[in-house]
């Protein structure tokens, strides 16, 4: 079955630095997310992408992010200065379509990529 | 706005007991309403959603428009289906909401 890959699994930081998680998604899916999950908190959305550019965003997705499609299979999400409470689980998730038949609005997720702010 | 309520944060039954796990939303349009599920350690996978009427792993939902909920049910429970559910609702399909989560626990 395809799936959603996430890399890196874990990853550590310090506060200001810049981090990129990777994401491949399922190769015939059109829409593409990001959501978060801070420790403990509900998953939150951060931005949905669609035929190259961002389609939604949060409140939450501020100037210290962005989102990528560099190669036509890879989705990156950017967080240019890294603060303490990005610290969460970041979820990639795509779609292929939307409406009502069968598949179509359903998120396939990926395993998600830890980030840890020091 | 808050659209996915879920009240719950725990909660416990013994194997073979019915479990129901609420699910409020608001939006005032037709949304789609799905369950997903997250099992120890595993990446969230969709449970159902309720354009398909279907039951999957012994569990049903069903949208009840007037009470504006979508709880989920099971008559009876086991061991393997403690995991961590979340309700979630689309209004485009462009994005998701999700409710805060209820972590089951199934006693042996």
């Amino acid at each position: 079955e395809p799936e959603v890959t996430q890399t890196p699994s874990h990853q550590v930081t310090q506060m200001g630095q810049e981090v990129i998680l990777r994401c491949v998604p399922i190769s015939n899916h059109l829409y593409f997310y990001w959501y978060r999950q801070i420790l403990g908190q509900k998953v939150e959305f951060l931005v949905s992408f669609y035929n190259n550019e961002i389609s939604e965003k949060s409140e939450i997705f501020d100037d210290q992010f962005s989102v990528e499609r560099p190669d036509g299979s890879n989705f990156t999400l950017k967080i240019r200065s890294t603060k303490l409470e990005d610290s969460a689980m970041y979820f990639c998730a795509s779609k292929g379509d939307v409406g009502m038949s069968s598949g179509a609005n359903v998120l396939t997720f990926g395993a998600g990529s830890r980030l840890t702010v020091l | 706005a808050q659209r996915v309520t879920q009240p719950e944060k725990l909660l416990s039954v013994f194997k073979g007991a019915p479990v129901e796990l609420k699910c409020n939303y608001s939006y005032s349009g037709s949304p789609e309403l799905f369950w997903y599920v997250q099992y120890s350690r595993q990446r969230l996978q969709l449970l159902l959603r309720h354009i398909s009427r279907e039951s999957i792993k012994g569990f049903t939902a069903d949208l009840n428009k007037g009470e504006t909920s979508f709880h989920l049910k099971k008559p009876f429970a086991q061991e393997e289906d403690s995991a961590m559910y979340y309700c979630a609702l689309t209004d485009t399909g462009n994005q998701f909401y999700f409710g805060t989560g209820t972590s089951l626990t199934v006693i042996p």
